[in-house]
């Protein structure tokens, strides 16, 4: 079936740096993408999302890029602040199908 | 409330035992999801509900599993005679609408089955 992958387990960045978590996808039919973060104990939390007509969508210091050519989609978070540390799940999903299939995550450690 | 709840927050049960758990969703939202996580893993789909539409029932895992809503409002999932391997996170979540909204997740029942 298809999944939802990403490439990096872990990754540690300065604080104030700006950090780039990626994501590859296999389904060519998903037209729905969407970025979580998870603290520990909670629930996911809904960052950004981007439909596929689009290649980039921005929010407060946050960036989805989605490169269809190659199924690749990234989450940019600038100006990392503590807070950021979590675990960030990339999902997706298409239209009449809307069960999100969701990666493994990585585990975003700030380091003060 | 404002977000999705969900309860249990945690449970213990004992192997073979029956579990039910709740989720309240946000009020106005006609999709509803279930997902299970493993520790350490990402979310499983098991099951969701849209308004009056037969359930997508497609990701519960044995016939063990089953769910049901009432309305547009709280949705129970029960699982029987439950397993070791059920133990995990079960999470719920609701959207506005299916058609790719959002969706907003509770913070999970997480079960634990001895």
């Amino acid at each position: 079936g298809e999944s939802v992958g990403l490439h990096l387990p872990t990754l540690s960045v300065q604080e104030g740096d700006n950090s780039i978590i990626n994501c590859a996808y296999s389904n060519s039919a998903s037209d729905y993408f969407i970025w979580y973060k998870q603290e520990s104990g909670k629930g996911p939390q809904f960052i950004i999302d981007i439909r596929s007509n689009m290649d980039k969508r921005q929010g407060q210091r946050v960036t989805v890029l989605l490169n269809k050519t190659v199924k690749h989609l990234s989450l940019q978070i600038a100006a990392t602040q503590p807070g950021d540390s979590a675990v960030y799940f990339c999902a997706d999903s298409n239209f009449g199908n809307e069960k999100l299939t969701f990666g493994t995550g990585t585990r975003l450690t700030i380091i003060p | 409330g404002a977000g999705v709840s969900q309860s249990p927050s945690n449970k213990v049960t004992e192997k073979g035992k029956d579990v039910e758990l709740r989720c309240d969703p946000i009020s106005g939202h006609t999709a509803l999801y279930w997902y299970r996580q493993r520790l350490g893993q990402g979310l499983e789909f098991l099951i969701y509900f849209q308004g009056n539409s037969a359930p997508d029932k497609s990701g519960l895992p044995s016939d063990r599993f089953s769910a049901e809503r009432t309305g547009e409002s709280v949705s129970t999932l029960t699982i029987q005679r439950t397993q070791q391997e059920d133990s995990a996170v079960y999470l719920c979540a609701s959207s506005q609408m299916t058609g790719n909204q959002p969706q907003h997740f509770g913070d999970g029942t997480r079960l634990s089955i001895l």
